[in-house]
Protein backbone atom coordinates (compact mmCIF):
# COMPACT_ATOMS: atom_id res chain seq x y z
CA UNK A 1 0.00 0.00 0.00
CA UNK A 2 1.26 3.49 -0.36
CA UNK A 3 1.76 4.87 2.69
CA UNK A 4 0.86 9.07 2.67
CA UNK A 5 2.44 11.81 5.11
CA UNK A 6 1.57 15.14 5.82
CA UNK A 7 3.38 17.72 7.40
CA UNK A 8 2.87 19.42 9.64
CA UNK A 9 -0.02 17.67 11.82
CA UNK A 10 -1.51 20.87 12.93
CA UNK A 11 -0.63 24.05 11.89
CA UNK A 12 -1.32 28.27 12.84
CA UNK A 13 -1.25 30.68 10.52
CA UNK A 14 -2.45 34.78 11.42
CA UNK A 15 -5.37 35.52 8.71
CA UNK A 16 -4.24 36.52 5.41
CA UNK A 17 -1.25 35.11 5.57
CA UNK A 18 0.33 32.57 3.95
CA UNK A 19 -0.53 28.34 5.15
CA UNK A 20 1.76 25.36 3.31
CA UNK A 21 0.74 21.63 3.63
CA UNK A 22 3.08 19.26 2.34
CA UNK A 23 2.45 15.48 1.63
CA UNK A 24 5.18 13.00 1.38
CA UNK A 25 3.87 9.56 -0.87
CA UNK A 26 6.06 6.55 -0.19
CA UNK A 27 6.07 6.10 -4.27
CA UNK A 28 5.72 8.12 -7.47
CA UNK A 29 2.20 9.24 -8.11
CA UNK A 30 3.18 10.37 -11.15
CA UNK A 31 2.25 8.17 -14.18
CA UNK A 32 4.30 7.61 -17.24
CA UNK A 33 1.26 6.88 -19.40
CA UNK A 34 -0.18 10.10 -19.25
CA UNK A 35 2.03 12.19 -17.16
CA UNK A 36 -0.29 13.17 -14.70
CA UNK A 37 -0.15 12.62 -10.44
CA UNK A 38 -2.86 10.97 -8.96
CA UNK A 39 -3.09 13.17 -6.04
CA UNK A 40 -5.99 15.48 -4.44
CA UNK A 41 -6.50 17.28 -1.16
CA UNK A 42 -9.77 17.50 0.35
CA UNK A 43 -10.84 19.67 3.08
CA UNK A 44 -13.15 18.95 5.96
CA UNK A 45 -14.68 21.16 8.83
CA UNK A 46 -16.11 19.90 11.73
CA UNK A 47 -19.54 17.93 11.05
CA UNK A 48 -19.49 17.91 7.44
CA UNK A 49 -18.14 15.76 4.75
CA UNK A 50 -14.76 16.34 3.17
CA UNK A 51 -14.95 18.66 -0.02
CA UNK A 52 -12.13 18.45 -2.84
CA UNK A 53 -10.15 21.40 -3.34
CA UNK A 54 -7.65 20.22 -5.82
CA UNK A 55 -7.34 17.19 -7.98
CA UNK A 56 -4.24 15.85 -9.92
CA UNK A 57 -2.17 17.58 -7.72
CA UNK A 58 -2.49 21.05 -9.05
CA UNK A 59 -6.14 21.47 -10.89
CA UNK A 60 -8.73 23.31 -8.96
CA UNK A 61 -11.82 22.34 -8.55
CA UNK A 62 -14.98 24.85 -9.70
CA UNK A 63 -15.78 27.02 -7.42
CA UNK A 64 -12.37 26.89 -4.91
CA UNK A 65 -11.24 30.68 -4.23
CA UNK A 66 -7.91 31.00 -6.41
CA UNK A 67 -6.02 31.05 -2.69
CA UNK A 68 -6.31 27.55 -2.63
CA UNK A 69 -3.07 26.07 -5.11
CA UNK A 70 -1.41 22.40 -5.70
CA UNK A 71 1.84 21.73 -6.46
CA UNK A 72 4.48 19.29 -6.80
CA UNK A 73 5.51 15.82 -8.33
CA UNK A 74 6.74 12.25 -8.09
CA UNK A 75 6.07 12.29 -4.30
CA UNK A 76 5.99 15.52 -3.07
CA UNK A 77 3.43 18.25 -2.83
CA UNK A 78 2.16 21.02 -1.22
CA UNK A 79 -1.06 22.74 -0.60
CA UNK A 80 -0.71 26.41 -0.54
CA UNK A 81 -3.72 28.92 0.90
CA UNK A 82 -2.17 32.02 -0.23
CA UNK A 83 -4.02 34.31 2.69
CA UNK A 84 -5.81 32.60 5.27
CA UNK A 85 -9.53 33.26 5.49
CA UNK A 86 -11.55 32.39 8.40
CA UNK A 87 -13.59 30.10 6.96
CA UNK A 88 -10.52 27.86 5.89
CA UNK A 89 -10.33 26.82 9.30
CA UNK A 90 -10.46 22.81 8.84
CA UNK A 91 -8.47 19.58 8.62
CA UNK A 92 -6.82 19.02 5.22
CA UNK A 93 -6.48 15.54 3.56
CA UNK A 94 -4.21 14.74 0.82
CA UNK A 95 -4.94 11.36 -1.02
CA UNK A 96 -3.46 9.39 -3.34
CA UNK A 97 -5.73 7.51 -6.36
CA UNK A 98 -2.80 5.76 -8.51
CA UNK A 99 -2.84 2.57 -7.36
CA UNK A 100 -5.34 0.55 -4.88
CA UNK A 101 -5.78 0.56 -2.15
CA UNK A 102 -6.88 4.49 -2.18
CA UNK A 103 -5.06 5.77 0.70
CA UNK A 104 -4.63 9.05 2.20
CA UNK A 105 -2.98 11.01 4.59
CA UNK A 106 -3.17 11.44 8.54
CA UNK A 107 -4.66 15.28 8.12
CA UNK A 108 -3.56 18.01 9.00
CA UNK A 109 -5.31 20.55 11.24
CA UNK A 110 -5.48 24.76 10.79
CA UNK A 111 -6.14 26.68 12.88
CA UNK A 112 -5.78 31.18 13.05
CA UNK A 113 -3.44 31.98 15.14
CA UNK B 1 -27.01 19.25 -8.00
CA UNK B 2 -24.93 16.19 -6.59
CA UNK B 3 -26.32 14.81 -3.37
CA UNK B 4 -25.45 11.63 -1.41
CA UNK B 5 -28.16 11.44 1.40
CA UNK B 6 -26.77 8.68 3.80
CA UNK B 7 -28.72 6.62 6.55
CA UNK B 8 -28.99 7.38 10.35
CA UNK B 9 -26.67 6.66 13.11
CA UNK B 10 -26.82 3.20 14.37
CA UNK B 11 -25.74 1.54 17.62
CA UNK B 12 -24.74 -2.15 17.38
CA UNK B 13 -23.17 -4.66 19.56
CA UNK B 14 -19.53 -7.00 18.88
CA UNK B 15 -20.57 -9.79 16.53
CA UNK B 16 -23.28 -7.58 15.03
CA UNK B 17 -23.62 -6.63 11.12
CA UNK B 18 -24.66 -2.84 9.55
CA UNK B 19 -26.04 -1.67 6.96
CA UNK B 20 -25.71 1.83 5.33
CA UNK B 21 -27.39 3.38 2.54
CA UNK B 22 -26.49 6.26 0.28
CA UNK B 23 -28.94 7.61 -2.02
CA UNK B 24 -27.88 9.63 -4.93
CA UNK B 25 -29.46 12.59 -7.03
CA UNK B 26 -28.38 15.01 -9.01
CA UNK B 27 -26.51 12.95 -11.59
CA UNK B 28 -26.95 9.47 -13.81
CA UNK B 29 -26.09 6.85 -10.56
CA UNK B 30 -25.36 4.34 -13.68
CA UNK B 31 -22.25 6.40 -14.95
CA UNK B 32 -20.15 6.82 -11.93
CA UNK B 33 -18.37 4.83 -8.90
CA UNK B 34 -19.68 4.82 -5.64
CA UNK B 35 -16.75 4.14 -2.63
CA UNK B 36 -16.89 3.85 0.99
CA UNK B 37 -14.18 5.62 3.07
CA UNK B 38 -14.18 5.44 6.86
CA UNK B 39 -12.84 7.55 9.70
CA UNK B 40 -12.63 6.51 13.27
CA UNK B 41 -11.89 8.97 16.38
CA UNK B 42 -8.80 9.93 16.02
CA UNK B 43 -7.82 8.60 12.86
CA UNK B 44 -6.99 9.23 9.12
CA UNK B 45 -9.77 8.52 6.58
CA UNK B 46 -9.60 5.15 5.48
CA UNK B 47 -11.06 3.33 2.15
CA UNK B 48 -13.17 0.19 2.08
CA UNK B 49 -13.96 -0.40 -1.31
CA UNK B 50 -16.18 0.64 -4.22
CA UNK B 51 -18.72 -0.71 -6.70
CA UNK B 52 -19.46 0.29 -10.74
CA UNK B 53 -22.66 1.58 -10.32
CA UNK B 54 -23.37 0.44 -13.86
CA UNK B 55 -22.59 -3.19 -13.97
CA UNK B 56 -22.11 -3.33 -10.12
CA UNK B 57 -18.42 -4.99 -10.13
CA UNK B 58 -16.45 -4.45 -7.12
CA UNK B 59 -13.61 -4.14 -5.14
CA UNK B 60 -12.38 -4.19 -1.44
CA UNK B 61 -9.15 -3.03 0.53
CA UNK B 62 -7.43 -6.25 1.46
CA UNK B 63 -8.55 -5.02 5.18
CA UNK B 64 -12.31 -5.48 4.81
CA UNK B 65 -12.36 -8.39 2.06
CA UNK B 66 -14.82 -11.31 3.74
CA UNK B 67 -16.31 -8.67 6.06
CA UNK B 68 -17.63 -6.04 3.91
CA UNK B 69 -20.50 -6.11 1.17
CA UNK B 70 -21.50 -3.07 -1.37
CA UNK B 71 -24.33 -3.23 -3.43
CA UNK B 72 -26.55 -0.94 -5.53
CA UNK B 73 -29.93 -0.72 -6.46
CA UNK B 74 -30.15 0.99 -9.64
CA UNK B 75 -33.65 1.62 -9.96
CA UNK B 76 -33.47 3.59 -6.74
CA UNK B 77 -29.79 5.52 -7.45
CA UNK B 78 -28.80 3.92 -4.13
CA UNK B 79 -25.78 2.10 -2.76
CA UNK B 80 -25.70 0.17 0.39
CA UNK B 81 -22.70 -1.25 2.44
CA UNK B 82 -22.98 -3.92 4.77
CA UNK B 83 -20.04 -4.62 7.73
CA UNK B 84 -20.07 -8.07 9.40
CA UNK B 85 -18.54 -9.50 12.25
CA UNK B 86 -18.56 -5.81 13.90
CA UNK B 87 -15.72 -5.16 16.90
CA UNK B 88 -15.12 -1.93 18.83
CA UNK B 89 -12.43 -0.88 16.57
CA UNK B 90 -14.88 -0.77 13.58
CA UNK B 91 -16.78 2.68 15.47
CA UNK B 92 -16.42 4.94 12.57
CA UNK B 93 -18.08 7.54 10.60
CA UNK B 94 -18.71 5.63 7.75
CA UNK B 95 -19.01 8.00 3.92
CA UNK B 96 -20.17 6.97 0.74
CA UNK B 97 -18.15 9.22 -2.14
CA UNK B 98 -18.89 9.08 -5.68
CA UNK B 99 -15.67 8.36 -8.02
CA UNK B 100 -15.58 10.93 -10.84
CA UNK B 101 -16.44 7.60 -14.07
CA UNK B 102 -17.89 4.76 -13.68
CA UNK B 103 -14.28 3.12 -12.80
CA UNK B 104 -12.65 6.48 -11.61
CA UNK B 105 -10.83 6.22 -7.92
CA UNK B 106 -10.78 10.03 -7.09
CA UNK B 107 -13.65 11.17 -5.53
CA UNK B 108 -15.80 14.12 -5.76
CA UNK B 109 -18.94 14.42 -3.80
CA UNK B 110 -19.05 12.92 -0.59
CA UNK B 111 -22.07 11.42 1.69
CA UNK B 112 -23.11 13.58 5.06
CA UNK B 113 -21.47 10.75 6.74
CA UNK B 114 -23.56 7.64 9.19
CA UNK B 115 -21.68 7.22 12.64
CA UNK B 116 -21.73 3.77 13.87
CA UNK B 117 -21.43 2.95 17.28
CA UNK B 118 -20.26 -1.33 18.44
CA UNK B 119 -20.72 -1.06 21.65
CA UNK B 120 -21.27 -3.92 24.09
Amino acid sequence: DIVMTQSPDSLAVSLGERATINCKSSQSLLSSANNENYLAWYQHKPGQPPKLLISWASTRESGVPDRFSGSGSGADFTLTISSLQAEDVAVYHCQQYYSRPITFGQGTRLEIK
Amino acid sequence: QVQLVQSGAEVERPGASVKVSCKASGYNFNDYAMHWVRQAPGQRLEWMGWINADNGRTEFSQKFQGRVTITRDTSASTAYMELTSLRSEDTAIYYCARGTCRGCYLIDYWGQGTLVTVSS
